[in-house]
């Protein structure tokens, strides 16, 4: 059985400052979504990463994918309150369902 | 403008009325999915349809159904609502299932 697990669940970043939100998962996997949610707003797709080492970026995110220890990794650079929010990772094995993480709620504080 | 949409956005109803939520997409997508959100669990998919007239079942399919009879549509049938299926619902869809979902704006479902 697929597990997606997320780490943290909460945080809290004073603006400019660094962080990794980090997604586990149990079982061999190449495809990998990042999505944001806004309270009370659906989910926006981020990053869709496709293979071992893929890379991506848009403004202060970077996500990778690292397949082999089966971690990915968000990275926020210089936290801006804009980027408040619900992160979710979603983890596609090929024979399951899409399975998402929990969701790490981001709150950006001055 | 490209999007899927949901209907109703909210519903109210009383344990076991059939209740049918819609979900259609314009974008000539094959793949579309219903999840389900509820606090504390994240987001789990109920149904998915990889093109007309094919379904399977999601992590969590007991007490739904789904059909796929046009592209566009994906409507989520409720046969006999019970309280436990109080949620928030989203559909989503993609040109297959490797490539980033487009979601529904969501429907809250409160079943009394």
């Amino acid at each position: 059985e697929l597990k997606v697990e997320q780490n943290p669940l909460f945080l809290s970043m004073q603006e400019g400052k660094n962080y990794t939100i980090y997604c586990n998962y149990s079982t061999t996997s190449d495809r990998l979504y990042w999505y944001r949610q806004d309270p009370g707003k659906s989910l926006e797709s981020l990053f869709v990463l496709l293979s071992n080492g893929a890379v991506k970026q848009e403004g202060r995110l970077m996500a990778s994918l690292d397949t082999k220890a089966r971690l990915s990794t968000l990275h926020i650079t210089a936290a801006v309150h804009d980027l408040s929010a619900t992160y979710f990772c979603a983890v596609d094995s090929g024979n399951t369902p899409l399975v998402f993480g929990k969701g790490t709620r981001l709150s950006v504080i001055a | 403008e490209a999007q899927v949409t949901q209907n109703p956005r909210y519903l109210i109803t009383v344990t076991g009325k059939k209740l049918t939520v819609t979900c259609s997409q314009n974008m000539n997508h094959e793949y579309m999915s219903w999840y389900r959100q509820d606090p504390g669990l994240g987001l789990r998919q109920i149904y998915y349809s990889m093109n007309v007239e094919v379904t399977d079942k999601g992590d969590v399919p007991e007490g739904y159904k789904v059909s796929r009879k046009e592209k566009r549509n994906f409507p989520l049938i409720l046969e006999s609502p019970s309280p436990n299926q109080t949620s928030l619902y989203f559909c989503a869809s993609s040109y297959s299932d490797s490539y980033e979902q487009y979601f529904g704006p969501g429907t809250r479902l409160t079943v009394t």
